[in-house]
C-alpha cells in the first residue's frame, strides 16, 4: 500500500523558534514532492517543491533524502502565521500524487 | 482572481439522496483531479482528468461516485444514493500540465450525509 508517513502533531512551537518536521514515503522510484500548507477549513496551497538538491524559500527550507526515503520541512524564525497544517506529498512514478495526513503546527506568542 | 471554483460550498443531503458536485478549474488548465478528505486527514484521491478524458478512477470508492468533464472544462462529481460514510469535504484541483505539476485547489465542498 503507498503510504506518506507524518507525525500528526501538534508541534506547539514560540514565536521565533525554528521547526522542522520530516516525513516518509514507500516507494523509492517517486519523482517528485511537495510540502503544502492547510489552514483550517480551507483549501491545501502549494508551499514548495521539494528538489533533490534542496531547495529554500525565505525562512521555509526542504530537503529530500532518497536513500531513507523521507522529505523534510525546516521553519526559521517562526510567526503566528505559520500555524497551520502542513501536509507532505509523495509523486509515484505514475505521477499519482500520495497524500500524508499532514503535521499541525501552532505557533504560540 | 480567477482561480479554482466549486459549488455548492456545502451540501446536506438525507441518506439515499443523490448529489452533483460542481468544478470549475482555471482556465486552459489541462489537468483536473477529485480528492475526498476527511477530518483530520489528507486528501485522498478519486479521479484524474486530462482534457475531457477520465485517466484515472482508481480512486473511486464505489460505482455510486461518478465524475465527468465532457467539455474538458467544467466537472461535475455525482454521488448515487448516498451513505452517512460518504461525508466529506469533496476538493477538486486542477494544474497546467500532467500529475507532477503543481496543483491548485479549489475552496471544496462539504457534504454532509444525515
Amino acid at each position: 500500500r503507498k503510504e506518506v508517513e507524518q507525525d500528526p502533531g501538534p508541534f506547539n512551537v514560540p514565536e521565533g523558534a525554528t521547526v522542522a518536521f520530516n516525513c516518509t514515503y514507500s516507494n523509492s522510484a517517486s519523482q517528485s514532492f511537495f510540502w503544502y500548507r492547510q489552514d483550517c477549513r480551507k483549501e491545501p496551497k502549494l508551499l514548495m517543491s521539494v528538489y533533490s538538491s534542496g531547495n529554500e524559500d525565505g525562512r521555509f527550507t526542504a530537503q529530500l533524502n532518497r536513500a531513507s526515503q523521507y522529505i523534510s520541512l525546516l521553519i526559521r524564525d517562526s510567526k503566528l502565521s505559520d500555524s497551520a497544517t502542513y501536509l507532505c506529498v509523495e509523486g509515484d512514478s505514475n505521477y499519482q500524487l500520495i497524500w500524508g495526513a499532514g503535521t499541525k503546527l501552532i505557533i504560540k506568542p | 482572481g480567477a482561480g479554482v471554483s466549486q459549488s455548492p460550498r456545502y451540501k446536506v443531503a438525507k441518506r439515499g439522496q443523490d448529489v452533483a458536485l460542481r468544478c470549475d478549474p482555471i482556465s486552459g488548465h489541462v489537468s483536473l483531479f477529485w480528492y475526498q478528505q476527511a477530518l483530520g486527514q489528507g486528501p485522498e484521491f478519486l479521479t484524474y482528468f486530462q482534457n475531457e478524458a477520465q485517466l484515472d478512477k482508481s480512486g473511486l470508492p464505489s460505482d455510486r461516485f461518478f465524475a465527468e468533464r465532457p467539455e474538458g472544462s467544467v466537472s461535475t462529481l455525482k454521488i448515487q444514493r448516498t451513505q452517512q460514510e460518504d461525508s466529506a469535504v469533496y476538493l477538486c484541483a486542477s494544474s497546467l500540465g500532467g500529475r507532477g505539476n503543481e496543483q491548485f485547489f479549489g475552496p471544496g465542498t462539504r457534504l454532509t450525509v444525515l
